[in-house]
């Protein structure tokens, strides 16, 4: 079945640096991605909208330019967290959907830690 | 905007069946999501329902949809130790983006 990988699954760096997060869809194309955080024992929050070859949209509330996001193919979509900060620590998710389906997947996930 | 909103936490013994349950806002919420995470895992999706539709079943899930009330519960028969996780339940439009609730944390006991 389709299949949403991402990379890293735990990456720890220090403040101030940038860090980057892979979402790819294995066996399918996706023309739009979402990236989702979720905090220690919330829910998951949308973060953003990936769109394949164009600008992606942001949800209230989140820096573009902190959470910086590339869908430069139909298979992979890199969300930067730059200048990351220690709130900036989290658990990042993407999703991506068939584009004529309703089943959505998700990645691994990636959990960030800001030191 | 969009609100899903489930209970926190249910405890139930092993063999015992478990029911969570969840509530929206969204009318217009066409496809409804059950997901499992795991501890320092990711999401499972475990299945789904349509807005048209009252029940579906598969093997050991149930879920049960009463759109009239935005209620949507998922049923997990024969509950398995390996059952406990955070079960997410999420809406969407049908344009792939997924509200999510709250997580409701299932713990079995042995």
């Amino acid at each position: 079945g389709a299949v949403v990988s991402q990379h890293p699954s735990r990456v720890i760096c220090k403040s101030g640096t940038s860090v980057k997060i892979e979402c790819r869809s294995l066996d399918f194309q996706a023309t739009t991605m979402f990236w989702y955080r979720q905090f220690p024992k919330q829910s998951l929050m949308l973060m953003a909208t990936s769109n394949e070859g164009s600008k992606a949209t942001y949800e209230q509330g989140v820096e573009k330019d902190k959470f910086l996001i590339n869908h430069a193919s139909l298979t992979l979509s890199t969300l930067t967290v730059t200048s990351a900060h220690p709130e900036d620590s989290s658990f990042y998710i993407c999703s991506a959907g068939v584009d004529s389906g309703n089943t959505i997947y998700f990645g691994e996930g990636s959990w960030l830690t800001v030191v | 905007g969009e609100d899903v909103e489930q209970s926190l936490f249910l405890s139930v013994r092993e063999g015992d069946s478990s029911v969570i349950n969840c509530t929206y806002t969204d009318s217009s919420s066409t496809y409804l999501y059950w997901y499992k995470q795991e501890p320092g895992a990711g999401l499972q999706l475990l299945t789904y329902i349509f807005s048209n539709m009252d029940m579906k079943q598969d093997q050991r899930l149930t879920v049960l949809l009463n759109k009239k009330d935005k209620h949507l519960s998922l049923r997990i028969a024969d509950t398995q130790t390996g059952d406990s996780a955070i079960y997410f339940c999420g809406t969407s439009g049908g344009y792939q983006k997924v509200t999510f609730g709250t997580g409701t944390k299932l713990q079995v006991i042995p």
